[in-house]
């Protein structure tokens, strides 16, 4: 699995757009990257994966750079209840089973 | 639709017992696998059991073991254990479309060894 950078931590207001980075230099071209989510005392939760095209559901939207380097994940109206750590992972799926490598993620806090 | 259920909840043992910790996968999904999550630290891949056999490991000591059943629940064991082993045990399930898979995870189990 692709080994992701993510800043430790980032602020954002009620309302507006949180953007979290994550840098996966090396991440290979059948791995996708995928974004979880871990709210205090729960169970990582699923937002999003894409391969190369950027992509958009309910939660939240996807932009990967052209050359899959980096990618940011979007969302749009952040609300208290995102105050989260956010994980970037990259996983091919296939032999590794979809084994997850969680890094340290990304503390987002959202305040009012 | 239930989603992954793990029991129990919180859970107190000393150090050099034995503990169980149980998964009940969501609907409709065949593959359990097991994280140990230290406090500030991501979740790390135990193991993983597909068909009733372990499919794959991660780093983890053979104190470490597990089992899935054929309604395809699963249990985690820890022999002996340390006080390095209290953490948020995390089980998720997982179904697999075009190559990919998708992870439900459970909400833990808070194993706490004194």
């Amino acid at each position: 699995d692709a080994k992701t950078t993510q800043p430790p931590s980032m602020d954002c207001a009620e309302g507006r757009a949180a953007n979290l980075p994550c840098n996966h230099s090396t991440i290979s071209g059948n791995e996708y990257v995928y974004w979880y989510r871990q709210i205090h005392s729960q169970g990582p939760q699923y937002i999003i994966h894409g391969l190369k095209n950027n992509e958009t559901n309910e939660m939240a939207s996807l932009i990967i750079t052209e050359d899959r380097k980096s990618s940011t994940l979007i969302l749009p109206h952040a609300t208290l209840r995102d105050t989260a750590v956010y994980y970037c992972i990259g996983n091919a799926g296939g032999t590794s089973y979809g084994k997850l490598t969680f890094g340290q993620g990304t503390i987002l806090t959202v305040h009012p | 639709d239930a989603g992954v259920t793990q029991s129990p909840t919180h859970l107190i043992k000393t150090r050099g017992q034995q503990v169980t910790l149980r998964c009940s996968p969501k609907s409709g999904h065949d593959t359990v696998s097991w994280y140990q999550q230290a406090l500030g630290q991501g979740p790390q891949f135990i193991f993983q059991y597909y068909e009733e056999e372990e499919r794959q490991r991660g780093n983890f000591p053979d104190r470490f073991s597990g089992h899935q059943f054929p309604n395809y629940s699963s249990e985690l064991n820890v022999n002996a254990l340390l006080l390095g082993d209290s953490a948020l045990y995390l089980c998720a399930s997982s179904w697999r479309t075009r190559g990919l898979y998708g992870y439900t995870f459970g909400s833990g189990t808070r194993l706490t060894v004194v």
